[in-house]
């Protein structure tokens, strides 16, 4: 099993549809992150939390929220999706000592 | 603003040759620096870092080289192998503090022909 595993892998949804995108860890991590990968536009931060307690927005937060439910979950929801949110979305951890991130396999997800 | 800049999209080699990957930061507050690479379908890994009291890093056929002064980085990749074919991220961070938040670039596709 993955250490840092997404969920839904693939989503398609209508504009101003909920969505939530859930992330779990056994890596036994405090720092979460969740990453938006566009093309040619490489990775941005949308939001990143260094532990339960602890909520911080990236690069690009707007259009979106964040759960910590534990340690080892994090969520991202985008409460009223739309077209220009269709990217790749990732979840990571990381381990405070060495800064290394460890990323999830992944969520697509495309508004229509 | 861009703080990591990778202003290669792509580089092409041919198998056993060497490949250099390229990496420009502006943010003189990074003294952290970290290489990923990205198959399809899959999330990013990483591959080697740097910290900036170093000059230069080697893990096997992989090696950074950190120039501070041109706030310059690169990562070099002898003998390439068509394996190596990914998109590399360049990463770095202020570890001030152990923030560890990475600004990545935007991402080199590197093909290794055979």
């Amino acid at each position: 099993d993955a250490d840092v595993t997404q969920t839904p892998r693939n989503r398609i949804t209508k504009t101003g549809k909920r969505i939530m995108l859930e992330c779990s860890q056994t890596k036994g991590h405090d720092r979460m992150y969740w990453y938006r990968q566009d093309p040619g536009l490489g990775l941005q931060l949308i939001y990143y939390s260094f532990d339960v307690k602890d909520i911080n927005k990236g690069e690009i937060s707007d259009g979106y929220s964040v759960s910590r439910q534990a340690q080892a979950k994090f969520s991202l929801s985008l409460e009223s999706a739309i077209p220009n949110q269709t990217a790749l979305y990732f979840c990571a951890t990381s381990d405070s000592d060495t800064g290394e991130l460890f990323f999830g396999e992944g969520s697509r997800l495309t508004v229509l | 603003d861009q703080q990591v800049k990778q202003n290669s999209p792509s580089l092409s080699v041919q198998e056993g040759r060497i490949s250099i990957l390229n990496c420009d930061y502006t943010n003189s507050m990074f003294d952290y620096f970290l290489w990923y690479k990205k198959y399809p379908a899959e999330g990013p890994t990483f591959l080697i870092s740097i910290s900036s009291i170093k000059d230069k890093n080697e893990d096997g056929r992989f090696t950074v080289f950190l120039n501070k002064s041109a706030k310059h980085l690169s990562l070099h990749i002898v003998p390439s192998q068509p394996g190596d074919s990914a998109v590399y991220f360049c990463a770095a961070t202020d570890s001030g503090g152990s923030n560890y938040k990475l600004t990545f670039g935007k991402g080199t596709l590197l093909t290794v022909n055979p």
